[in-house]
């Protein structure tokens, strides 16, 4: 099957320009969360779709991002204005049903290396 | 707190020798141990999981302890090869729905 697949790979901007990441998860899962990682710091929690729902967005830092998932499909990632401070790995993870199911970890993309100058 | 914190942030072991990874935790209801390796520029992968109701777990060269009472669990690596090179994080299972609490991740070097 198809991985987790994010676009773009990397992303360089600067400050007060506006971007937006793209995740597909994997066919035929419910379950969407965005991560962000910046350098040598842990995977932080950012958002969890079920479906085209919102579960829970406790982690987004601001109100400059915004995730959407229409159609319960693929998701965006928009920061718009972009700050220096946004810049990371942003992990998009995908899984059939929530982790608490022993057979459903969750999936990981490759991320999108977000650089903000 | 929320958070896991994991130790060491490095680790450097010849080949052959282990490798031991710690988390501890604050969250008694926490009940959801996974283990994810990222290895330079892909995305991390789980490796091996463990869930409150054993203490241990283990599959071929790597073993997840998991002491409940004192809220740590490891990642033991035996007989490492340099392929066993990567960052690895811990993390921990909150609620029902899924989010996964990560530590700051352990750059683990193995050199032949």
């Amino acid at each position: 099957e198809a991985g987790v697949t994010q676009f773009p790979s990397h992303s360089v901007i600067e400050k007060g320009q506006t971007v937006t990441l793209r995740c597909d998860p994997i066919s035929g899962h419910d379950n969407l969360y965005w991560y962000r990682r910046v350098m040598g710091k842990e995977i932080k929690f950012l958002l969890h779709f079920v479906k085209e729902s919102k579960q829970d967005e406790s982690g987004m830092p601001n109100n400059r991002f915004l995730a959407e998932r229409t159609g319960g499909t693929y998701s965006t990632l928009k920061v718009q204005p972009a700050e220096l401070e946004d810049s990371g790995v942003y992990f998009c993870a995908s899984s059939q049903v929530a982790w608490s199911s022993y057979n459903s970890p969750l999936h990981f993309g490759n991320g999108t290396r977000l650089t903000v100058t | 707190g929320e958070n896991v914190e994991q130790h060491p942030s490095t680790l450097s072991v010849q080949e052959g020798d282990s490798a031991v990874i710690k988390c501890t935790y604050s969250d008694s209801a926490s009940n959801y141990f996974p283990w994810y390796k990222q290895e330079l520029g892909k995305r991390p992968q789980l490796i091996i999981d463990i869930r409150s109701n054993v203490g241990e777990k283990k599959d071929q060269r790597i073993a997840v302890t998991l002491n409940k009472t004192a809220k740590h669990f490891s990642l033991h690596i035996t007989e490492t090869q340099p392929e066993d090179s990567a960052v690895y994080f811990c993390a921990r299972g909150e609620g029902s729905q899924g989010n996964l609490i990560f530590g700051k991740g352990t750059k683990l070097s193995v050199k032949p």
